[in-house]
């Protein structure tokens, strides 16, 4: 099956410090998601990006689909950013899940 | 548009019990996909359903089973329940089967004591 493998597992940053997180993943995928796990468990979406390019406000996502991975880039972290943030692969299959990056922001 | 909603938030139950888990999908999603999160396992793959129908099945033992109803609301079941089911139980809806763009609901954190 597809392996996915997150880099680094563990961030800590300055609150106001930018940060990226990477994503290598095995085999093709036509489908790619980053999410946000706050501190209840909720898993919340960030980017839906099987390829391509996309931004929302501090956040911004990169996919290169035929390099095998992906690139989520916080600027301007702010203490509300901390949780751990996934990444998850498929190819009209279930969604294979990273480890996780943990993020902690520090005020 | 109303989320994922799931219910209990939280349940203890005994070793040997069983569990029902409940999960509503965002209106207009038909697909519903389960996945169970431990500290050492993380995030895996439990089941999917889409139109009433198990798509795929994650690599659980049959203790564990779902359905999906007409009104695309899904329930899973845990039978006879062991130490290492302690959990949170995550559902997430999608407008169609495959997995794609995926919309996650607050989950159920499963004590089993």
């Amino acid at each position: 099956g597809i392996q996915v493998e997150q880099s680094p597992p563990d961030l800590i940053l300055q609150e106001g410090a930018n940060s990226t997180l990477r994503c290598n993943f095995s085999d093709s995928v036509n489908n790619l998601q980053w999410f946000h796990q706050n501190p209840w468990g909720q898993l919340i979406n960030l980017f839906y990006i099987p390829s391509g390019t996309k931004q929302n406000g501090r956040l911004s996502a990169t996919t290169v689909a035929t390099e095998r991975y992906s690139l989520l880039y916080i600027s301007s972290s702010q203490t509300t950013d901390s949780g751990v943030y996934f990444c998850a692969v498929g190819g009209n299959t279930p969604l294979v899940f990273g480890k996780g990056t943990r993020l902690s922001v520090i005020a | 548009k109303a989320g994922v909603t799931q219910t209990p938030r939280y349940l203890i139950k005994t070793r040997g019990q069983q569990v029902t888990l409940s999960c509503s999908p965002i209106s207009g999603h038909r697909s519903v996909s389960w996945y169970q999160q431990t500290p050492g396992q993380g995030l895996q793959f439990l089941f999917e359903y889409f139109s009433e129908t198990q798509r795929n099945k994650g690599n659980f033992p049959g203790r564990f089973s779902g359905r999906q109803f007409s009104n695309s609301r899904s329930e899973m079941n845990v039978s006879t329940l062991e130490l290492g089911d302690s959990a949170l139980y995550l559902c997430a809806s999608s407008l169609e089967a495959g997995g794609f763009e995926q919309y996650f609901g607050p989950g159920t954190r499963l004590t089993v004591t």
